[in-house]
């Protein structure tokens, strides 16, 4: 079946500019997550929803970062008036349920801001 | 707060040697552990997971191991191909106070098979 898709793949922002970054997850998973991957780095964790309701968003860098997934399926990451320093891959992750299964990764956004 | 650390940072082998990846975490309360591969400019294919109640888990040439009371893992690669060359990210999964869960990565090992 399908995996975990992004879109876009790259996007290229000049600072101050909103971007909106969409992650498609495994249909039925109930789990996603957001992690930001700087240059050289391990992914670094930013919000969790499970379902429509967001869990944990304490890795968000900033005010200027919001994620939503109103329905439970289709999730978006909003950057407001970006900075050089979001410059940085953006992952997905979705998983079925619990901690016991997996996480699938998406492609990964990458976000240059100029 | 949860720490990992991958040793070493960068390898580099001939084609045929069999390797060893280190990970290691500073709290023994996980839930799991996962090892993933990273190809350059792509997202993070899963290898193995290993749940925090067994020792080892295999897949092919690939053999994980955890030790979670001394916080380690190691990843052995058999037989090594230059098509194995990548990044290995560990990645252990928690559980917050809040209820929360989320993977905490390590910085990886960028592995370098040459023909």
């Amino acid at each position: 079946g399908a995996g975990v898709s992004q879109s876009p793949r790259y996007k290229v922002a000049k600072r101050g500019q909103d971007v909106a970054l969409r992650c498609d997850p495994i249909s039925g998973h109930v789990s996603l997550f957001w992690y930001q991957q700087a240059l050289g780095q391990g992914p670094e964790f930013l919000t969790y929803f499970q379902n429509e309701a967001q869990l944990d968003k304490s890795g968000l860098p900033s005010d200027r970062f919001f994620a939503e997934r109103p329905e439970g399926s289709v999730s978006t990451l909003k950057i407001q008036r970006t900075q050089q320093e979001d410059s940085a891959v953006y992952l997905c992750a979705s998983s079925p349920g619990t901690a016991l299964h997996e996480q699938y990764f998406g492609p990964g956004t990458r976000l240059t801001v100029t | 707060k949860q720490e990992v650390t991958q040793i070493p940072a960068a390898l580099s082998v001939p084609e045929g040697e069999n390797l060893v990846l280190n990970c290691s975490f500073t709290d023994s309360a996980i839930y799991n552990l996962q090892w993933f591969r990273q190809d350059p400019g792509k997202g993070l294919t899963s290898l193995l997971l290993i749940q925090s109640s067994q020792r080892e888990q295999t897949s092919g040439r690939l053999n994980a191991s955890l030790d979670k009371s001394s916080g380690r893992s190691t990843l052995y690669i058999a037989a090594s191909q230059p098509g194995d060359s990548a990044t290995y990210l560990c990645a252990v999964r928690i559980i917050t106070q809040g209820g929360s869960e989320k993977l905490v990565f390590g910085k990886g090992t960028k592995l370098t098979v040459n023909p």
